[in-house]
């Protein structure tokens, strides 16, 4: 089974530069999560989609970041425009269910802003 | 209180011994504990998962869950020096979406 897929596994822009990164899920998988993760501290929830609606988007700084997953599948993060504090990884998950289930990440990108 | 407390370490075990990692969430309505493993510059990967009071082994490693404590352990038996990683705990929430919530990790390290 092949797992979640993201790119591209490394970005590098200045501030105030945008940026957008791809998820592809795990087939057959309808729940997808966007986590931030900097660096010494655990991933931090974004975003949480059950097929293309979103569930979750309390933690997500809606002034510059932005997610859509228009058909249920894939998804795109982007953030316009960075701020240094952007700095992070930035992890796709997803699960079969948003309950109880187990939810298995990507390889994440690792975005650096200079 | 942070929502999920976890020392952030470093662990320091000899190979061979038990690591007992330890994770504590202030939601009492929290339904479902998972541990994840993550090596340096590598993503979380699931290790075990526990839904009920009790203890759940699997190989090595063996989840415990004490829901009136609000406290959940990953032991480790056997240590090895490829166990040298960081250890997030992660609960649901009380609002019964799927969304973790991580703790910042435990860094375990297994020396020869």
């Amino acid at each position: 089974e092949a797992g979640v897929a993201q790119s591209p596994r490394y970005k590098i822009i200045e501030k105030r530069q945008s940026v957008a990164f791809w998820c592809n899920p795990i087939s057959g998988h309808a729940t997808l999560y966007w986590y931030q993760q900097i660096l010494g501290q655990g991933p931090k929830l974004l975003i949480q989609f059950q097929n293309n609606g979103v569930v979750d988007d309390s933690q997500l700084p809606k002034d510059r970041f932005s997610a859509e997953r228009l058909k249920g599948v894939d998804s795109t993060l982007k953030i316009q425009p960075a701020k240094l504090e952007d700095s992070a990884v930035y992890l796709c998950a997803s699960s079969f269910l948003p309950r109880d289930q187990p939810q298995h990440f990507g390889d994440g990108t690792r975005l650096s802003i200079l | 209180q942070k929502e999920v407390e976890q020392n952030s370490g470093p662990l320091s075990v000899p190979e061979g011994a038990i690591a007992s990692l330890n994770c504590t969430y202030s939601d009492r309505g929290s339904q479902s504990f998972f541990w994840y493993r993550q090596y340096s510059g590598k993503s979380p990967e699931l290790i075990m998962f526990i839904y009920s009071n009790g203890d759940k082994e699997d190989g090595r490693f063996t989840a415990q869950l004490n829901k009136a404590s609000q406290y959940v352990s990953l032991l480790i038996r056997d240590s090895q020096p490829s166990d040298s990683a960081t250890y997030l705990c992660a609960v649901t929430g009380s609002s019964n979406t799927g969304k973790l919530i991580f703790g910042q990790g435990t860094t375990l390290q297994v020396k020869p």
